[in-house]
This record gives C-alpha cells, structure tokens and sequence, in this order.
C-alpha cells in the first residue's frame, strides 16, 4: 500500500496483560521503524528491522517487548506483562534505503494499560 | 549523549504573519535532518529535510535553514495558515534511527 498502516488503533490491557501490536509498511520498502511517543512528547526509538532482519535493537526493553517482521506478514510489536508505564502512542515507520531516507510514519497505536 | 531540542515549547502567531521554529542539536556529527508535522491524533508527516553538506533548503511555503557552527536548526513558514496549527518536531537522523526534540506547538489564530 502507499500508506504505512497500523492496527489496532486503540487497544487497553489491564496491568500484567499482554499486548500486541501491527504495523504493514508501505510496499517495497525495506526498513520498519517502531517508535513510543508518551505524553504527546518525544519519540523513543525501539528497534528498526531491514526485511525480517532485526537492524538494531538498541531501544527495546528487552525483558517485556519483542518484535518481529516475518515475510508476506504484518510486522508485529509485542509487550508481555504490561506495566503501567508502557501507555503511550505506539508509531510505526518505514523507509525504502538505509540512510538520509524520509520515513514514512503510520497513524499510531494508543495503548493505555490501566 | 545525544540530544535533539527545541527552544520553545509554544508559539502563538497570527493568520499570515510568518513563522519561526527553532531548534538545537547536541552531535556534531549529524548529517540529516528531518522537519515532522503532528496533528493531533495522527502520524508524524514529513515536511522537509536537510543535508549537512546545505545551508538552506526551500519547499513550499516553508524553508530549513542549518547552521552546523552553532548546532542549530530553524524551520521558517510563510504566510502561516489555521491549518499549519500542529506540533512541530526536528530530528536527526543517525544510522537511520531518528532522534526526536521535545516538539512546538504551534497556533495559528485567525
């Protein structure tokens, strides 16, 4: 598609729940980005992905997030045992080249864990 | 560390007057640049871009202006509309990952 698609757009998980996020990047592009905005404020990068390869993970929380792009699916953001401060707008992006590329962002997944 | 951020957090101008944001980055070594537009509830979208082999770079309505002597990053709007309400972030892009500020918002009133 031309437009980064993400699902669901909301999604609330009671403290300890698993959640788990979608993201579909834009045909032909290689690289997928996942980025937490908290409080409409700065962007925290995740982790980025060239295909299904992890390109770095240096953002993840590794004891609860894991993600994964695997062909011919969505790519997926998972956070097991949620916390209460994981509630933040979760974004998705993707690029077609490596560097000085624009990324293309999709719409955001709020995820409110009460 | 890293570190990318804005001078100021709201800017409040009229209907047509022109508009200035402005913000500071901390790695000198950056070579890319990238001005998002967020409304709410939506997706950063892409409004310009800069190499730090430029000075200036112009598109429409809107010009990037790098000064790499002093670190700093400013994004002019012309002829500011209501629809150009929306916060406003600078990043920098290193190894593709982008470093994000803090944001501006930005209100336009009629």
């Amino acid at each position: 598609g031309e437009e980064v698609a993400q699902t669901p757009k909301h999604l609330v998980r009671g403290e300890g729940q698993k959640a788990k996020l979608y993201c579909a990047p834009i045909k032909g592009h290689s690289y997928v980005f996942w980025y937490q905005q908290v409080l409409k404020n700065e962007f925290k990068f995740l982790i980025s992905f060239q295909n299904e390869n992890v390109f770095d993970e240096t953002g993840m929380p590794k004891e609860r997030f894991s993600a994964k792009c695997l062909p011919n699916s969505p790519c997926s953001l998972e956070i097991q045992a949620t916390k209460l401060e994981d509630s933040a707008v979760y974004f998705c992006a993707s690029s077609q080249a490596y560097q000085e590329d624009e990324q293309y962002f999709g719409p955001g997944t709020r995820l409110t864990v009460t | 560390g890293e570190s990318v951020g804005l001078h100021l957090p709201t800017l409040s101008v009229q209907e047509g007057d022109n508009s200035i944001i402005n913000c500071a980055y901390s790695n000198s070594a950056s070579d890319y640049f990238i001005w998002y537009k967020q409304e709410s509830g939506k997706g950063p979208q892409f409004i310009i871009d800069i190499r730090s082999n430029m000075d200036k770079r112009q598109g429409q309505r809107v010009t990037v202006l790098l000064n790499k002597t002093v670190k700093h990053l400013s994004l002019q709007i012309a002829a500011t509309q209501p629809g150009d309400s929306a916060v406003y972030f600078c990043a920098e892009s290193g190894f593709q990952k982008l470093v994000f500020g803090t944001g501006t918002r930005l209100l336009v009133s009629p």
